[in-house]
């Protein structure tokens, strides 16, 4: 069975500092894990993903995240948020052989001007 | 190249009646894989198609049924529509090089009265 815990279902940062969004997954075999971001009203957007290359995966519009096997996390990153980061993000996780993506209940990211 | 679209964009209809779902996947991509997004969750694997057949199904009744056409377009139907159905469903592919990872549509809106 493999599934994901997003902490923190709102985040609140101001214009300019570290965002950090927590993600743990759980997974009997090697997974493949995913960040989406949703704007309002609109489908999931890839911001990045790992699958077993570099355990540091750097994505789009500044995004990165850090892939810790003893830890079983994968959290996403960025050094300096900005107005237009405002969204929700789904951390995802698929096992090879498995054909669905298991989605966390997402994370509202708020920046405070 | 042109991404996943979905459509209609915005669906209303009425318990007990029947509704299709349409998904025009990437250009390349033989894989569509269909979510359930209540308001407020996070996407819920539904079932997804490779080369026409349904390649895996997540815990959805069979009035939840698809289809896939050889040009690898895609459509969701649900039969017996229920309150409980109105969500943002969304449909992603994927293809055979980069199978772990799925490119998702703008969705559809169903609400049903």
């Amino acid at each position: 069975a493999q599934s994901v815990t997003q902490l923190g279902s709102h985040v609140s940062v101001s214009e300019g500092a570290l965002v950090l969004l927590r993600c743990n997954y759980s997974s009997s075999v090697p997974p493949y894990l995913f960040w989406y971001v949703q704007y309002p009203n609109q489908g999931l957007q890839l911001l990045l993903k790992y699958t077993s290359a570099a355990t540091l995966v750097k994505g789009i519009n500044g995004f990165e995240a850090e892939f810790k096997k003893s830890e079983t996390s994968f959290h996403l990153t960025k050094p300096s948020a900005h107005m237009s980061d405002a969204a929700e993000y789904f951390c995802a996780v698929r096992s090879e052989g498995n054909e669905k993506l298991t989605f966390g209940t997402g994370t509202r990211l708020t920046i405070i001007p | 190249e042109t991404g996943v679209t979905q459509s209609p964009t915005h669906l209303i209809k009425t318990r007990g009646q029947q509704v299709t779902l349409r998904c025009s996947s990437q250009s390349g991509h033989n894989t569509v894989s269909w979510y359930q997004q209540a308001l407020g969750q996070g996407p819920q694997f539904i079932f997804q198609y490779y080369r026409e057949e349904e390649n895996g199904r997540g815990n959805f009744p069979p009035r939840f049924s698809g289809l896939q056409f050889p040009n690898y377009s895609s459509e969701l139907n649900v039969n017996a529509l229920e309150l409980d159905d109105s969500a943002l469903y969304l449909c992603a592919s994927s293809n055979y090089r980069d199978t772990e990872t799925q490119y998702f549509g703008p969705g559809t809106r169903l609400l049903v009265l």
